[in-house]
């Protein structure tokens, strides 16, 4: 069974700086996906970047990219020019790939505050 | 594109009390839909997944008797937790995705609070 492990329960950075949330998975599959979820206050899941274990390229969307060293099963966010809007708990999720279980296994979660 | 609903977003019912909750895909069919719990302040973990016409996955040490979950369309998929008790108090969060075996994304719903006195 998959595990995905944040070993960071809580980050906080300023408004404008740029954080790194961390994530580590264990999975024996070679092909699989990766995701980062972004849950406000208002507690609706929101997808912020998804990477393919296929893909060397790192995935980046805007302010939002990532870290992926698929040797060493990390998969790291980072978020630039942090705004207040960025606080909320962010999830690691891991989803094996297509044609086989489609569930995800999220990790524990890292609770972002963004400072003024 | 691609939105689920609950319904509905919280609700309080007594301790023996049957509930009801259900997820809707809005603008897309969903053969493939998940149930998930979130207690406060901790990650959301997988109850069940609802396949359409069929039985559900229940995940292991979820009790299948007492999250009743049934997929009759499309769009729609409910879960009933029979005889509620209050550690039945939880944050409930569905999913959906789309058809295909090659569609990777899940979209969830808002979720629904539970609250059992």
């Amino acid at each position: 069974a998959q595990t995905v492990t944040q070993s960071q329960p809580e980050m906080s950075v300023q408004e404008a700086e740029t954080v790194t949330l961390s994530c580590t998975y264990d999975t024996s599959e070679s092909d699989y996906y990766l995701f980062w979820y972004k849950q406000p206050p208002s507690r609706q899941m929101i997808l912020v970047i998804r990477q393919e274990a296929y893909k060397q390229q790192n995935a980046t969307e805007n302010r939002f990219s990532v870290n992926f060293q698929k040797a060493a099963k990390s998969f790291s966010l980072k978020i630039s020019d942090s705004q207040l809007g960025d606080a909320a708990m962010y999830f690691c999720a891991y989803r094996s790939a297509p044609g086989t279980a489609s569930k995800l296994t999220f990790g524990t979660g890292t609770r972002l505050q963004v400072t003024l | 594109g691609a939105v689920v609903s609950q319904h509905p977003s919280w609700v309080i019912c007594k301790s023996g009390t049957s509930v009801k909750i259900e997820c809707r895909s809005l603008d897309f069919q969903a053969t493939t839909m998940f149930w998930y719990r979130q207690f406060p302040k901790q990650s959301l973990m997988l109850m069940a997944t609802s396949n359409e016409g069929s039985k559900a996955t229940y995940e292991q040490g979820v009790e299948k008797d007492k999250f009743l979950i049934n997929h009759a369309s499309l769009t729609l998929s409910t879960l009933t937790v029979t005889s509620a008790h209050p550690e039945d108090s939880s944050f409930y969060i569905c999913s959906a995705k789309t058809p295909g075996q090659g569609a990777i994304f899940q979209f969830f719903g808002p979720g629904t609070r539970l609250t059992v006195l």
